[in-house]
């Protein structure tokens, strides 16, 4: 069975700053890795998504992530972050096979401060 | 409707009732879930359905939770005997064929039991 581990619940950043929230999975099989975001009051949406191919994806808000197999991780990054990116991120792993449950991490949240 | 609708939005019981939570997921998706989200916990697997099946409903944490799914189409979750601990925001997300697919997610039923 998967698991999904987010190594910090808080992140305090300064606007403008480099921000990563980081991601280490477990899984006996291939998987695909997703980062959804939950800003304030609102409901879940997807960042980003692995599923094949290069190991850098680009999402929505000027956000990437790298999937390392070796390490099982799928970090999460930007470069400079906004007050408005104020928010929780759930990363979340699937096992690549037909019909297989999403599972995700406990959350971290990302407080950026003026 | 264009995403997933969830019902009611806010439920408040008393200890020992039943509760019935209804999710209309995106027309034609395949994969729906149940999530339950507690304060600093995450989001909580419960069960997933492909079509009408439930190939892993391993997160119900007890035999008062039952989900079913008709039609390929409306689930609904229910809490027997509710308890203070199933207090929750229970999440229902569906996607297109839960392979690797991004994951819709509605706003949520907020219950309180009382």
């Amino acid at each position: 069975a998967q698991s999904v581990t987010q190594l910090d619940s808080q992140v305090p950043v300064f606007e403008e700053a480099p921000v990563e929230l980081r991601c280490n999975y477990s899984s006996s099989v291939s998987v695909y890795l997703f980062w959804y975001v939950q800003y304030p009051n609102q409901g879940l949406q997807l960042l980003l998504k692995y599923l094949s191919g290069s190991t850098l994806v680009k999402g929505i808000n000027g956000f990437e992530a790298e999937f390392n197999k070796s390490q099982t991780s799928f970090h999460l990054r930007k470069p400079s972050v906004h007050i408005s990116d104020t928010a929780e991120y759930f990363c979340a792993v699937s096992e690549q096979e037909y019909g297989n449950k999403l599972v995700f991490g406990a959350g971290t949240i990302l407080r950026v401060k003026s | 409707g264009a995403g997933v609708s969830q019902s009611p939005s806010n439920k408040v019981t008393e200890k020992g009732k039943d509760v019935e939570l209804r999710c209309d997921p995106i027309s034609g998706h395949t994969a729906l879930y149940w999530y339950r989200q507690s304060l600093g916990q995450g989001l909580e697997f419960l069960i997933y359905f492909q079509g009408n099946s439930a190939p892993d409903k391993s997160g119900l944490p007890s035999d008062r939770f039952s989900a079913e799914r008709t039609g390929g189409s409306v689930s609904t979750l229910t809490i027997q005997r509710t308890q203070q601990e199933d207090s929750a925001v229970y999440l229902c997300a569906s996607s297109s064929t839960g392979d690797g697919d991004e994951a819709f997610f509605g706003q949520g039923t907020r219950l309180t039991v009382v």
